[in-house]
């Protein structure tokens, strides 16, 4: 099947800083990645669509200046946090589009990685 | 827009029986596709069920199969035989058309118990 990777799992960082998330499609190409945010118990909230070789497009509320995407090759895009705070601590999901050999281009689902900003 | 209403927070289930997980949606689209995944202890996303609207026949995954009334705008799973790995967030979820960008619509989850 297709696998997703992202890392780290798991990352703590200081109020402040910057921290980057990898999203790997390990044994397929995929020319769109997404971007979600999960807080506990809830559902998972769609910020951006990552498309190889072009500017990510955000949704409505997500800042661009503050979560960074790049989908520098067609297995893998990056999301920096930039000058984390608090209330950025949360569970970043990334998905990957398989875009041959079946219909819809189902996505594919990372393991996560949970955000702590200290 | 689309949306999907998971109106039950919360079900909790004896092991081995059988339980239904509601969904409804809205959408002004006639081609779209419908989605069950689990979510477990682990948080790793998992594709249960998959249907898409154009189809009729109900879909069926194993112990897992959908009821899926187009007219009601009605999807919701159903899980025979429940085990205790069954335990899990479900989500339903929507996506139109079949591009690369299609964008998936979640509902808000529902947090399912299988008891021993």
């Amino acid at each position: 099947g297709a696998v997703v990777s992202q890392h780290p799992s798991r990352v703590i960082c200081k109020s402040g800083t910057s921290v980057k998330i990898e999203c790997r499609s390990l044994d397929f190409q995929a020319t769109t990645m997404f971007w979600y945010r999960q807080f506990p118990k809830q559902s998972l909230m769609l910020m951006a669509t990552s498309n190889e070789g072009s500017k990510a497009t955000y949704e409505q509320g997500v800042e661009k200046d503050k979560f960074l995407i790049n989908h520098a090759s067609l297995t893998l895009s990056t999301l920096t946090v930039t000058s984390a705070h608090p209330e950025d601590s949360s569970f970043y999901i990334c998905s990957a589009s398989l875009t041959s050999g079946r219909s819809p281009y189902e996505q594919y689902f990372g393991p996560g990685t949970r955000l702590t900003v200290t | 827009a689309q949306t999907v209403t998971q109106s039950q927070p919360e079900m909790s289930v004896q092991e081995a029986e059988t339980v239904t997980l509601s969904c409804t949606y809205d959408t002004s689209e006639n081609n779209y596709y419908l989605f069950w995944y689990k979510q477990p202890p682990s948080r790793q996303m998992i594709l249960v069920i998959r249907q898409e609207a154009y189809k009729q026949q109900n879909a069926t995954e194993n112990r897992f199969s959908v009821n899926f009334q187009k007219a009601a705008k009605s999807f919701s799973l159903k899980i025979s035989d429940s085990q205790l790995g069954d335990t899990a967030m479900y989500f339903c979820a929507f996506m139109t058309s079949t591009g690369a960008n299609s964008k998936l619509t979640f509902g808000k989850g529902i947090t399912l118990s299988v008891r021993p």
